[in-house]
């Protein structure tokens, strides 16, 4: 029972350094999305993938690149890491397009900048 | 533009004691609205959904309900538990890309 698995737990950056957080959901689910967590700031959303082969931007998109290499994966990027970065970051997924449908998650990428 | 906002932020209760999380939306054109629970280190865990045409939920010692007249949603727990202790969050769904969350209650039951 994996569900949304993500990869790494945590990871240190240098400021300027680039790294890509990997997230794997094994329920053939059709949507997936990326989100930060920040003290007192609720879930933001970066980017999701309604579908493979399709990817759009979020609420806070700048400074992250994201791909949608199969059904399966969803991945994030940072370029060129900055320590506004600094974050705990979680994938979701749910079934397909549906508005009504509860979205599982990973348990998160701790990520720090310094 | 869509705010949720929980209080209170912290919480800290005796065990056996029935309470209330509140959730608080400023717009009213949600299509769901969904609690979550989340356990220090790890992910969201889906709790209970409720559909805007719904107007509650429940799961067990758990009841939501969705008020979307007043924007507003809460989560009853009835006979806490110290297995309760983690941070509530809701969020309302207002398209199919957005999901705005609140900041979250956090709840400790004392044994």
């Amino acid at each position: 029972n994996a569900g949304v698995t993500q990869t790494p737990k945590f990871q240190v950056l240098k400021t300027g350094q680039s790294m890509t957080l990997q997230c794997a959901q094994d329920m053939n689910h059709n949507s997936m999305y990326w989100y930060r967590q920040d003290p007192g700031m609720g879930l933001r959303l970066i980017y999701y993938s309604a579908s493979e082969g399709t990817t759009d931007k979020g609420e806070v998109p700048n400074g992250y690149n994201v791909s949608r290499l199969n059904k399966r994966e969803f991945s994030l990027r940072l370029e060129s890491a900055a320590p506004s970065q600094t974050s705990v970051y979680f994938c979701a997924s749910i079934p397909g397009q549906g508005l009504g449908q509860p979205q599982h998650f990973g348990d998160g990428t701790r990520l720090s900048i310094l | 533009k869509q705010e949720v906002t929980q209080i209170p932020a912290a919480l800290s209760v005796p065990e056996g004691e029935n309470l209330v999380l509140n959730c608080s939306f400023t717009d009213s054109a949600i299509y769901n609205l969904q609690w979550f629970r989340q356990d220090p280190g790890k992910g969201l865990t889906s709790l209970l959904l409720i559909q805007s045409s719904q107007r509650e939920q429940t799961s067990g010692r758990l009841n939501a309900s969705l008020d979307k007249s007043s924007g507003r949603s809460t989560l009853y727990i009835a006979a806490s538990q110290p297995g309760d202790s983690a941070t509530y969050l809701c969020a309302a769904k207002t398209s199919y890309d957005k999901v705005i969350f609140g900041p979250g209650t956090s709840l400790s039951v004392i044994p």
